[in-house]
């Protein structure tokens, strides 16, 4: 059964803690994305990755940190540094066509991270 | 600046009421407009790509058209079932591999 999954669904998190949220794809797509979403604004990106071992800063990395040791495998930490970090986050991939990654993108089950 | 904006905001409908959800975007060239269907708590359904001026797609009651400035999902007799939000996004060309998506619509149709 092909897809992304995120884990766990639902986090909670203390002041002063940091967690890691988890995204697996079997889609055997290159790049993978992790994404914000908070009531009333568009998806907001935080990092993503075109390949193993290689990321890129989004448009609000500050306090956030990811890995890309294997291409299955995207894993996004939230760090203490992240001063509001209550929101639905959202993990995606991305294959590659013939024309260039023109594609679209894929999404996750998502996680809802709320802080205590 | 490349923008994506959608309006309305939230659209009410009756079952059977058919409307057009506007998805308006400025980039510096546009590389593909993509459109999605979210249920709440879940993560976007992928529904429609369009890559250039004319374009249109459709899925069961859903028709999506794309012009230089703007796309539209068309709805036509929607079902209680088809309430959910609309995202829209747009790959600019430059971007490199980022997408830009709009904030959404949230549709509303009642039996």
């Amino acid at each position: 059964d092909g897809g992304i999954t995120q884990s766990p669904k639902y986090l909670f998190r203390k002041e002063g803690q940091n967690v890691t949220l988890s995204c697996e794809q079997n889609l055997n797509h290159d790049a993978m994305y992790w994404y914000r979403q908070d009531p009333g604004q568009g998806l907001r990106l935080i990092y993503y990755s075109q390949i193993v071992n290689d990321f890129q800063k989004g448009d609000i990395a500050e306090g956030y940190s990811v890995s890309r040791e294997k291409k299955e495998s995207f894993p996004l930490t939230v760090t203490s540094a992240q001063k509001n970090p209550t929101a639905f986050y959202l993990c995606a991939t991305k294959g590659t066509s013939a024309i260039g990654s023109y594609n679209e993108q894929f999404f996750g089950p998502g996680t809802r991270l709320t802080v205590l | 600046e490349d923008q994506v904006t959608q309006s309305p905001e939230a659209l009410r409908l009756q079952e059977g009421e058919s409307s057009s959800l506007n998805c308006s975007y400025t980039v510096s060239g546009l590389r593909g407009l993509f459109w999605y269907r979210q249920d709440p708590g879940k993560g976007p359904e992928f529904l429609f790509t369009l890559y250039s001026a004319g374009e249109e797609k459709e899925k069961e009651r859903l028709k999506a058209t794309l012009t230089k400035k703007e796309s539209f999902l068309h709805i036509t007799a929607p079902k209680p079932e088809d309430s959910a939000t609309y995202l829209c996004a747009v790959q600019a060309q430059g971007g490199g591999f980022k997408t830009i998506f709009g904030a959404g619509t949230r549709l509303f149709v009642k039996a």
